[in-house]
């Protein structure tokens, strides 16, 4: 089993519709959780974090905990073609590791005009 | 505005020379990593380092070496460039606590070995 695990997609969505991505992972201890936004042939850059159960709202993103279950979601409200990336989902696994970024490997999201 | 700066955008190499891939960070963090991205496999880390002059394996390290003698600066050297180190390489940076603010990466390095 994967420690962290997205659906590859591609997940297309029409202009305006909600996207909704996302990601499942193992370690029971882990604590902070990141959504990072790829365009294709350029670095991942960081949308949203998430530390607590519950959501996290920020513009037209919002992230989704519940640790219970070990998933972390990330909505996209009002979908642009702008939006078109691959979503990296990251996570501090629990213990002696707290530097180390354990991620996904990315859900491809296609927002057609 | 805080930056991971990597020397090159894109870089030829020949197989069998030694490259040299660098990492400026300008936002005092404790941790550097390299990475490496191909299509199908995500991100792999190749070194990380948490400290000056101290280095750690990650995932791929065959192959590579790294060099962090100042804080800011962080090198991944291939020994002897070969055709499959062709790939997208990243550097990235943190905090000595990652999981306040995460990463930040620098632009990228595509690199093709011939």
């Amino acid at each position: 089993q994967k420690e962290v695990e997205q659906n590859s997609g591609p997940l297309s969505v029409p202009e305006g519709a909600i996207a909704s991505l996302n990601c499942t992972y193992s370690d029971r201890g882990s604590q902070s959780f990141f959504w990072y936004r790829q365009y294709s042939g350029k670095s991942p850059e960081l949308i949203m974090s998430i530390y607590s159960n519950g959501d996290k709202e920020d513009g037209r993103f919002t992230a989704q905990l519940n640790k219970a279950s070990q998933y972390v979601s990330l909505l996209i409200r009002d979908s642009q073609p702008s939006d078109s990336a691959t979503y990296l989902c990251a996570v501090i696994p629990g213990g002696k590791s707290s530097y180390k970024l354990i991620f996904g490997s990315g859900t491809r999201l296609l927002v057609r005009p | 505005d805080v930056k991971v700066t990597q020397s090159s955008r894109y870089l030829v190499k020949r197989t069998g020379e030694k490259v040299f891939l660098e990492c400026v960070q300008d936002m005092d963090h404790e941790n550097m990593f390299w990475y490496r991205q191909d299509p199908g496999l995500g991100l792999r880390l190749i070194y990380f380092s948490y400290d000056v002059k101290m280095k750690e394996k990650g995932d791929i390290p065959e192959g590579y070496s790294v060099s962090r003698e100042k804080k800011e600066r962080f090198s991944l050297i291939l020994e002897s460039a070969s055709t499959n180190q062709t790939s997208m390489y990243l550097c990235a940076s943190s905090f000595s606590d990652t999981g306040v603010y995460g990463y930040t990466f620098g632009s990228g390095t595509r690199l093709t070995v011939v």
